[in-house]
């Protein structure tokens, strides 16, 4: 079965510090892969997409992810952190080959950024 | 500018009662989708809609119920058989009703229900 799983529930920068978030999926055959942005008491904002045409993906904010198969993971980052980036994080995967509805969500990193 | 629009954005609910979230979009989109979520858990499905007058139960159907009789509007019931419905609801949408797996979602800004 597919699963993703997002490496710290909670990660604290300071302001204009790397920002790195880690997820890692499992499957057999590489999945569509998304970065979702939560701020407080909102629905989800979509930061990037991976749908195999580039494995550097760049997003919006700032923010890129790189896919690596190899290492199963999608991990975000970003050169330097503002104080706006400051929300929950999630990564999800798509298993290709099957339908929207079957999207599987992290379990979400919340970042904290350190003036 | 085209959107969804969650209604309330906080709902209480007595024991006992059935109580119904709004879900509006003018995106003209297809597809249409409720998820619960729970403090430091994922988004799970509870149900979703690829065409009017047709849903199927996602993940954690039980307690819930929807209809979908217009294309822009997915409204969901929480029914008193749902134990443990205190938690953030969000609506979410997707251009075509073939379902593709590539299709970022779209999401509304959520209802938060809560038991009195």
């Amino acid at each position: 079965a597919q699963s993703v799983t997002q490496l710290g529930s909670h990660v604290s920068v300071s302001e204009g510090a790397l920002v790195l978030l880690r997820c890692n999926y499992s499957s057999s055959v590489p999945p569509y892969l998304f970065w979702y942005v939560q701020y407080p008491n909102q629905g989800l904002q979509l930061l990037l997409k991976y749908t195999s045409a580039a494995t550097l993906v760049k997003g919006i904010n700032g923010f890129e992810a790189e896919f690596k198969k190899s290492e199963t993971s999608f991990h975000l980052t970003k050169p330097s952190a503002h104080m706006s980036d400051a929300a929950e994080y999630f990564c999800a995967v798509s298993p290709i080959y099957s339908s929207a509805s079957k999207i599987i969500f992290g379990s979400g990193t919340r970042l904290s950024i350190r003036p | 500018d085209g959107g969804i629009t969650q209604s309330p954005k906080y709902l209480f609910r007595k024991e006992g009662q059935n109580v119904t979230l709004s879900c509006e979009q003018n995106l003209n989109h297809d597809a249409m989708y409720w998820y619960r979520q729970d403090p430091g858990q994922g988004l799970r499905l509870i149900y979703y809609s690829q065409i009017v007058n047709d849903f199927q139960k996602g993940d954690i159907a039980e307690g819930y119920s929807v209809s979908r009789e217009k294309k822009e509007s997915f409204p969901l019931t929480v029914t008193s058989a749902q134990k443990n419905p205190t938690a953030f609801y969000l609506c979410a949408s997707t251009p075509s009703n073939r379902d593709r797996e590539d299709q970022p979602q779209h999401f509304g800004d959520g209802t938060r229900l809560s038991i009195l």
